[in-house]
């Protein structure tokens, strides 16, 4: 069974602190996702990384930033949290598209709920 | 970017049939997901469909019409269990990369 895991599943920070948030899978996938997910507005898209010190930004980017030292571990980082960063972050490795179910699929870790105080 | 409609909430009454819709606009399809989510818990892997038709595993169905930018989650033989929020997922490829996009869930509620 594919393992993803998060640095942590509940995290409380002050206002202006930084923040890491690690992600750990071990499927050997080259694609790794970040999200957080809000009630009524769904998983949103932060960044993204498909190899090694690659990266791209998601569908909202601003605040965050990412490390991809390693293939087994993508970092999310807030550099300096904000109230409206309180959500819930998921972590989500996927291997490249294929006829394989086992690549196509998003194995999402255990989620980190912060909050920003 | 990509529109992707689900309706918000369903009931259902255990041991009844329920299907949950599924509406996408996207430039560059490269597959349709299902995904269940228990409140509080990492959303979980249902189905995949990649090509039109009906694809069966169990007690899920998930049918896709590429042309209509469609696709449906069937879910028979409701159990209290299957009370949760259910995501709809479009993978688009964009350049190089393969991005997939989430509506915003539809919370199913399933009544004794």
């Amino acid at each position: 069974d594919v393992k993803v895991t998060q640095s942590s599943r509940y995290l409380v920070k002050r206002t202006g602190e930084k923040v890491f948030l690690e992600c750990v899978q071990d499927m050997d996938h080259e694609n790794m996702f970040w999200y957080r997910q809000d009630p009524g507005l769904g998983l949103r898209l932060i960044y993204f990384s498909y190899d090694v010190k690659m990266k791209e930004k998601g569908d909202i980017p601003e605040g965050y930033s990412v490390s991809r030292e390693k293939k087994e571990r993508f970092s999310l980082i807030l550099e300096s949290a904000s109230t409206n960063q309180t959500s819930m972050y998921l972590c989500a490795p996927s291997g490249p598209p294929g006829r394989e179910m086992s690549y196509n699929e998003q194995f999402f870790g255990p989620g980190t709920r912060l909050t920003v105080l | 970017g990509q529109n992707i409609d689900q309706p918000t909430e369903m009931t259902a009454t255990e041991g009844a049939i329920v299907q949950i819709n599924c509406t996408y606009q996207t430039s560059g399809f490269n597959g349709l997901f299902w995904y269940q989510q228990h409140a509080g818990e990492a959303p979980t892997f249902l189905s995949y469909n990649v090509l039109d038709g009906l694809e069966e595993k169990g007690r899920f169905s998930s049918f896709l019409s590429r042309s209509k930018g469609y696709s449906y989650l069937l879910l028979k033989e409701l159990q209290m269990k299957d009370s949760a929020s259910y995501l709809c997922a479009v993978r688009d490829r964009s350049g190089g990369s393969y991005i997939p996009t989430f509506g915003r869930g539809t919370s199913l509620i399933v009544h004794p």
